[in-house]
């Protein structure tokens, strides 16, 4: 079974900053990865996904998120962190059969703050 | 419009009485799944659905099940509910096949259990 790995629990910016949230998975095969946003009080919304190709994919909000086989890792990246971005993020992995996507398991999350 | 319903939004209760969460889809989806969210414990999945008819228990299904008689129906049952199992709740649904895989998320059910 595959399973999802987001190894910061918490994370602090200042405004305008980077930003790189880590993700890893595990699984036999090239999964279908994905990431997803938090708001507070509010439910989760797809910023990116990832199935074949290009493995550098951008998503919505001036995200992206590149995808290493060898590390089995699917970071997300944002050049320049806004205030508004301060949320609890999660990475996703599904099972790739064949090119049908099967179930999907999300990391436990990282909530992101930002610094004025 | 688009959209996944889960009911209540709000439900306070006591241990052993039971209860029903509602999940409802008006996209077509094949795919359906309830998670329950915790502090520090992120999303995990309770049971899910493939299509009618087919389901299969998540990380975490002790305590709870689910029933898949229409496409677009998938209600989550919790038959004598414990003070553990109070948190928020999320339904959300999927198309199934290839290459598609976002998710669309109901807004939550938050249930405490006295």
């Amino acid at each position: 079974a595959q399973s999802v790995t987001q190894p910061d629990i918490h994370i602090t910016v200042s405004e305008g900053a980077s930003l790189e949230l880590r993700c890893n998975y595990s699984y036999g095969a090239t999964p279908y990865l994905f990431w997803y946003v938090q708001s507070p009080g509010q439910g989760l919304q797809l910023l990116l996904k990832y199935f074949s190709g290009d493995t550098l994919v951008q998503g919505i909000k001036g995200f992206e998120a590149e995808f290493k086989r060898s590390q089995s890792s699917f970071n997300l990246r944002k050049p320049s962190v806004h205030w508004s971005d301060a949320a609890e993020y999660f990475c996703a992995v599904a099972e790739n059969y064949g090119g049908s996507q099967g179930n999907l398991i999300f990391g436990k999350g990282t909530k992101l703050s930002v610094k004025p | 419009e688009a959209q996944v319903t889960q009911n209540p939004r709000y439900l306070i209760t006591v241990t052993g009485k039971k209860l029903t969460v509602t999940c409802s889809q008006n996209m077509n989806h094949e795919y359906m799944s309830w998670y329950r969210q915790d502090p520090g414990l992120g999303l995990r999945q309770i049971y899910y659905s493939m299509n009618v008819e087919v389901t299969d228990k998540g990380d975490v299904p002790e305590g709870y099940k689910v029933s898949r008689k229409e496409k677009r129906n998938f209600p989550l049952i919790l038959e004598s509910p414990s003070p553990n199992q109070t948190s928020l709740y999320f339904c959300a649904s999927a198309l199934a096949g290839k290459n598609t895989g976002e998710l669309f998320f109901g807004e939550g059910s938050r249930l405490t259990v006295l």
